[in-house]
């Protein structure tokens, strides 16, 4: 995962609060992907942004949100939180439009009790 | 939208032995295949791609991949398993946005376990 950090590495929130996760700065990279995985629904697209822009989003409600900021770190805000967003989430790095063949970081471990 | 399935939840294999990990695909126009692993407590690491050419691919740690268009296949294989190479393989394709811009889309996974 050279050139991806997470952070937290855990998360423990409660239901209805709000939970903040980062993706670190890649260098030469300027979009981000984030990805959800958790357990028995696999891996799935969360959101992409590319140069500051959100530019696209999986099939998630609107409490799914974040930024990208002008280092090209980001930032996935989860608000209102369920017991269902008890997940790993993953980002990885991109360049322009695609994030293939690249390395994701280690992922944030959010448990929602 | 493309999509891959991996049938097999798990596979067991002795050290040593020759291992595969199955990967089948639908997609429409040409196919752009992956492999990751993911290790326990981490995150998912790139093994290798297809895109073109060559139908076997290879990889990291030894890994390597046949792409197989008539069976529309692209299982996972290593000739000599190493208890080390104990882990959750996902395979994915890429799938594109429309209006541009692509995502990649994963199978279930398979969890791997190479035994003494």
């Amino acid at each position: 995962e050279a050139g991806v950090t997470q952070s937290p590495t855990h998360l423990i929130k409660t239901r209805g609060q709000q939970a903040t996760l980062r993706c670190s700065p890649i260098s030469g990279h300027t979009s981000v992907y984030w990805y959800q995985q958790a357990l028995g629904l696999g891996l799935q697209f969360l959101l992409w942004y590319d140069e500051g822009e959100e530019r696209n989003r999986g099939n998630f409600p609107p409490r799914f949100s974040g930024r990208q900021f002008p280092n090209y770190s980001s930032e996935l805000n989860v608000n209102a939180l369920e017991l269902e967003d008890s997940a790993l989430y993953l980002c990885a790095p991109g360049t322009g439009t695609s994030n293939y063949g690249y390395t994701f970081g280690s992922g944030t471990r959010l448990t929602v009790v | 939208a493309q999509s891959v399935a991996q049938p097999e939840d798990q596979v067991n294999v002795a050290e040593g032995n020759p291992l595969t990990v199955k990967c089948t695909y639908s997609v429409s126009g040409n196919p752009y295949l992956f492999w990751y692993v993911q290790y326990p407590n981490r995150g998912l690491q790139f093994l290798l791609k297809y895109i073109t050419g060559d139908n076997l691919v290879k990889g990291s740690y030894g890994f390597e991949a046949e792409f197989n268009k008539s069976q529309t296949s692209f299982h996972l294989k290593k000739p000599s398993a190493l208890v080390s190479d104990s882990a959750l393989y996902f395979c994915a394709v890429r799938d594109a946005f429309t209006g541009g811009g692509n995502k990649l889309t994963f199978g279930t996974g398979t969890q791997l376990k190479v035994e003494l």
